[in-house]
């Protein structure tokens, strides 16, 4: 089944210390997202790729970067994680072709982070 | 500024209807979404409307009044399997981006 998959479902990392979170896609989309997601609260856009252009949320902190080495690979990194960036992260696809349509979002399961 | 509201929280019993309103202010407007995330899953999409009306999809219903910037998600015969997070997101004046709302947390009773 095409689907979004991220990894690892849950990460432990220490005040501080830099981790990486992965996500991969095989529904060959053109978008990917990365959303942040804290308890009852609504996801919350960090940044996306259109392609391979990258598009950052002006109120996204600096210590949030991601890569998209391909179409069907994408990385969070956080540089230096903060106890405020404890959260669920979720990636999403979709497709954009320009013309009408739904491009409904595809959301893999979501890494949980948590910082000690 | 942007904004989008929902309901907190609603419960209903199982076999009952229920219906969860959403009201939106933002700068563009093209689609509204309905997304349901069960706890600690990643949210799935139920429905798109762009235009005014109703849009019916088996047990849910998804209605749009763009004029009066408000929607609705109608979930009939209701299964306990429904006890979820529902979302309305607006894809405002960006492609492909969304707002979403802080979630409508459904608890459906025996």
């Amino acid at each position: 089944d095409a689907m979004v998959i991220q990894n690892p479902r849950y990460q432990v990392t220490q005040f501080g210390k830099p981790v990486t979170l992965s996500c991969s896609q095989t529904l060959n989309h053109n978008v990917m997202y990365w959303y942040q997601q804290k308890s009852s609260q609504a996801p919350k856009l960090l940044f996306h790729y259109y392609d391979k252009d990258f598009n950052n949320e002006a109120d996204t902190p600096d210590n949030f970067q991601s890569r998209r080495p391909n179409t069907s690979f994408c990385f969070l990194d956080i540089r230096s994680p903060g106890l405020g960036d404890a959260a669920m992260y979720l990636c999403a696809t979709s497709t954009f072709s320009g013309g009408r349509g739904s491009y409904e979002q595809y959301f893999g399961p979501g890494t949980r982070l948590t910082v000690t | 500024g942007q904004n989008i509201d929902q309901p907190t929280e609603m419960t209903a019993t199982e076999g009952a209807i229920v219906q969860i309103n959403c009201t939106y202010q933002t700068s563009g407007f093209n689609g509204l979404f309905w997304y349901q995330q069960h706890a600690g899953e990643a949210p799935t999409f139920l429905s798109y409307n762009v235009l005014d009306g109703l849009e019916e999809k088996g047990r849910f219903s998804s209605f749009l009044s763009r004029s009066k910037g408000y929607s609705y998600l109608l979930l009939k015969e209701l299964q306990m399997k429904d006890s979820a997070s529902y979302l309305c997101a607006v894809r405002g004046d960006s492609w492909g981006k969304l707002q979403f709302g802080a979630g409508t947390q459904v608890v459906v009773t025996p």
